[in-house]
C-alpha cells in the first residue's frame, strides 16, 4: 500500500509570510498532483509534476518534485487570505488510481 | 460548464436507512471514482468504475454498492446505512489511460454530498 505523508497537518500564518507544504512517501510515484480545496466544494487540481526535480510555478506558488520521485513540495510567497485552504498532494502509479495524502490546512490571516 | 455534479448536496439519515447518491459527468469521462472525506483522514476511495458496466473496490468498499449502467452517471448506494458512514462523499472523473498519460489522470471532482447518519 502507498502511503504519502503530509505535513504539516495544519498551518496559521500572516499575509505576507512564505510556507512550505510538504509530501513524502517511500514509495516511487509516476507523478505527483496538487489540488487546493476550499470550504464546501470539491478539490481542484492546482498541477501535475511528473519528472524527477521537476519544478513548477504557478504564480506565486512552486513546486517541486524530489529526484526519485517519492516526496514534493510547495512553496507559497507572500500568502494571502485568498491562498486558504486545505491542500492535497496525490500520487499517481502504474494504474488509473490516486493515493491522497491527508491535507494541509492553511489559514493566512489578513 | 457543468462538469461533475453530485446529487443531493446534504442529507441526513436513520440508522438503517438507504439511499442513494447520484454523479453525473458532462465530460464524456471513462473513469469515475467515489471517496469519501473525513477530519484528519484525507480522501479515501470507495468504489471506482474504468467505463460503463463496469465497476470495482477501492480502499474503503464495505458498506456501499455502486452501479455504473450509463457512462455519465455513477451511482453509490447505502443499503443500510450506520452512524459510521457519516462524511462527506466526493465523485469525481477522468478521461482514464496510461499513467503516462498525466492529462488523462487528471481528477475532476464534484462539490460534494455532506451526509449524518444519525
Amino acid at each position: 500500500t502507498q502511503l504519502l505523508e503530509q505535513s504539516p497537518q495544519f498551518l496559521s500564518i500572516q499575509e505576507g509570510e512564505n510556507l512550505t507544504v510538504y509530501c513524502n512517501s517511500s514509495s516511487v510515484f509516476s507523478s505527483l498532483q496538487w489540488y487546493r480545496q476550499e470550504p464546501g466544494e470539491g478539490p481542484v487540481l492546482l498541477v501535475t509534476v511528473v519528472t524527477g526535480g521537476e519544478v513548477k510555478k504557478l504564480k506565486r506558488l512552486t513546486f517541486q518534485f524530489g529526484d526519485a520521485r517519492k516526496d514534493s513540495s510547495l512553496h507559497i510567497t507572500a500568502a494571502q487570505p485568498g491562498d486558504t485552504g486545505l491542500y492535497l498532494c496525490a500520487g499517481g502509479g502504474s494504474n488509473y488510481k490516486l493515493t491522497f495524502g491527508k491535507g494541509t490546512l492553511l489559514t493566512v490571516n489578513p | 460548464n457543468a462538469g461533475v455534479t453530485q446529487t443531493p448536496k446534504f442529507r441526513v439519515l436513520k440508522t438503517g436507512q438507504s439511499m442513494t447518491l447520484l454523479c453525473a459527468q458532462d465530460m464524456n469521462h471513462e473513469y469515475m471514482y467515489w471517496y469519501r472525506q473525513d477530519p484528519g483522514m484525507g480522501l479515501r476511495l470507495i468504489h471506482y468504475s474504468v467505463g460503463e458496466g463496469t465497476t470495482a473496490k477501492g480502499e474503503v468498499p464495505d458498506g456501499y454498492n455502486v452501479s455504473r449502467l450509463k457512462k455519465q452517471n455513477f451511482l453509490l448506494g447505502l443499503e443500510s446505512a450506520a452512524p459510521s458512514q457519516t462524511s462527506v462523499y466526493f465523485c469525481a472523473s477522468s478521461k482514464g489511460g496510461s499513467a503516462r498519460d498525466i492529462a488523462k489522470n487528471i481528477q475532476y471532482f464534484g462539490a460534494g454530498t455532506r451526509l449524518s447518519v444519525l
